[in-house]
């Protein structure tokens, strides 16, 4: 069946735009998070979704960052007035019930963002 | 807290050697631990996990990894390194009621032929 999809693959934007990031979780899944992969470090959390409850914020950078999941399926990570330290690549997973535990968190292949 | 160390960034080996990637884990509650593998410009793939059942986990691509809660280690391995394993590694852990992963820095293993 289909993965976990994102788009753009890759965004490139001058400082001080703002972007929109998507995300499409595998079907069924309640479940979907957003993290950050910058050069030369590891995954970093931002945001997690599960079902309708509030969603766990405690990842996010600053208030320049922000998400959306609607009709609990497709997610929108928006960046605001990005700066030159957002460039990375932003990853979206996604997994059945809750991750974290022993639950698979499955993921799509990245947005690279690039801010000149 | 939960955290995890993967040391050596960078981790070469011979084709046909045993692959050995380290990752120490610290967690103040009994921890789950996953290896994920991520080839070049694809997304993050669960290799193996461990959710306190056995202690050796096997997963994919003949890869396996044990838990030493003594060590507080999970270091992954494999008996003989193929060049497709080349790829970037990264170690995670959460723990139940955890909302996410928490992830290593990755290491790159390359494979000399």
């Amino acid at each position: 069946g289909a993965g976990v999809s994102q788009s753009p693959s890759n965004k490139v934007t001058e400082k001080g735009k703002d972007v929109e990031l998507r995300c499409d979780p595998i079907s069924g899944h309640t479940a979907l998070y957003w993290y950050r992969q910058s050069l030369g470090q590891g995954l970093e959390f931002l945001i997690y979704f599960q079902g309708n409850s509030a969603p766990d914020k405690s990842g996010l950078p600053s208030d320049r960052f922000s998400a959306e999941r609607t009709g609990g399926s497709v997610s929108t990570l928006t960046i605001q007035r990005t700066q030159q330290e957002d460039s990375a690549v932003y990853l979206c997973a996604s997994s059945l019930i809750q991750g974290g535990g022993t639950d698979t968190q499955y993921f799509g292949p990245g947005t690279r963002l690039t801010v000149l | 807290a939960q955290s995890v160390t993967q040391l050596g960034s960078h981790v070469s080996v011979s084709e046909g050697a045993l692959v050995l990637l380290r990752c120490n884990y610290s967690s103040s509650v009994p921890p789950y631990l996953f290896w994920y593998v991520q080839y070049p410009n694809q997304g993050l793939q669960l290799l193996l996990k461990y959710t306190s059942a056995a202690t050796l986990v096997k997963g994919i691509n003949g890869f396996e990894a044990e838990f030493k809660k003594s060590e507080t280690s999970f270091h992954l391995t494999k008996p003989s390194a193929h060049m497709s394993d080349a790829a970037e590694y990264f170690c995670a852990v959460s723990g139940a009621g955890a909302n996410n992963l928490f992830f290593g820095t990755g290491t790159r293993l390359t494979v000399i032929p």
